[in-house]
């Protein structure tokens, strides 16, 4: 039959708190890391981006924190919406030439509790 | 231009039956990338083309499994004898060389 395989890490927090989404990456030759959001039955949508010559970059509401001595990448989402409950992919790309492929962490499902 | 457009939405095949998905990405974009999703995972990487060049392909992709870009625009994914370990959804992106990806809404199949 068809498996469940539904054990993605989960996180609630409360509509207008802060969250925060952990990632560790497996590559240290990785130069170049990106989140998603993906809502169910669409593809993952792009949130932001990081190359590995930074280690913070701010959008609209939202933060991305790296760290390459531990190999952690970090998603913070300022002032929590309901439209913000996703779930949220980390990418590393492990080449030094551009995105030719991506490689996903497992993800976390986050829920914004009203 | 509404975005990278994948095609059909969902796609129900008995085991054995061969299926093809279409994507169309965004027209100036030069690469174009599929990828595989099963349920609670990350999108594991198949193929990409730059142009009609096919670049790289996963190990993941087996012989049953082919993708073109004849013309350097939409491609296609062709599964052959559909097995039920193919049902996943799969998702297609594209990009202007290194700026990043976007993707398509995806297209699930079920094998039965």
């Amino acid at each position: 039959g068809e498996s469940v395989g539904l054990h993605l890490p989960t996180l609630s927090v409360q509509e207008g708190d802060n969250s925060i989404i952990n990632c560790a990456y497996s590559n240290s030759a990785s130069d170049y890391f990106i989140w998603y959001k993906q809502e169910s039955g669409k593809g993952p949508q792009f949130i932001i981006d990081i190359r590995s010559n930074m280690d913070k970059r701010q959008g609209q509401r939202v933060t991305v924190l790296l760290n390459k001595t531990v190999k952690h990448l970090s998603l913070q989402i300022a002032a929590t919406q309901p439209g913000d409950s996703a779930v949220y992919f980390c990418a590393e790309n492990p080449t030094n030439f551009g995105n030719e492929k991506l490689t996903f962490g497992t993800g976390t499902r986050l829920t914004i509790i009203p | 231009d509404t975005g990278v457009s994948q095609d059909p939405r969902h796609k129900i095949t008995k085991r054995g039956q061969n299926v093809t998905f279409r994507c169309d990405p965004i027209s100036e974009h030069n690469r174009l990338y599929w990828y595989r999703q099963t349920l609670g995972q990350g999108p594991e990487f198949l193929t990409y083309f730059q142009n009609e060049a096919q670049l790289e392909k996963s190990r993941l992709l087996s012989d049953r499994f082919s993708a073109e870009r004849p013309k350097g625009s939409f491609s296609t994914l062709e599964i052959q004898r559909t097995e039920q370990g193919d049902s996943a959804m799969y998702l297609c992106a594209s990009s202007y060389f290194n700026s990043g990806y976007t993707f398509g809404s995806g297209t699930r199949l079920t094998v039965v």
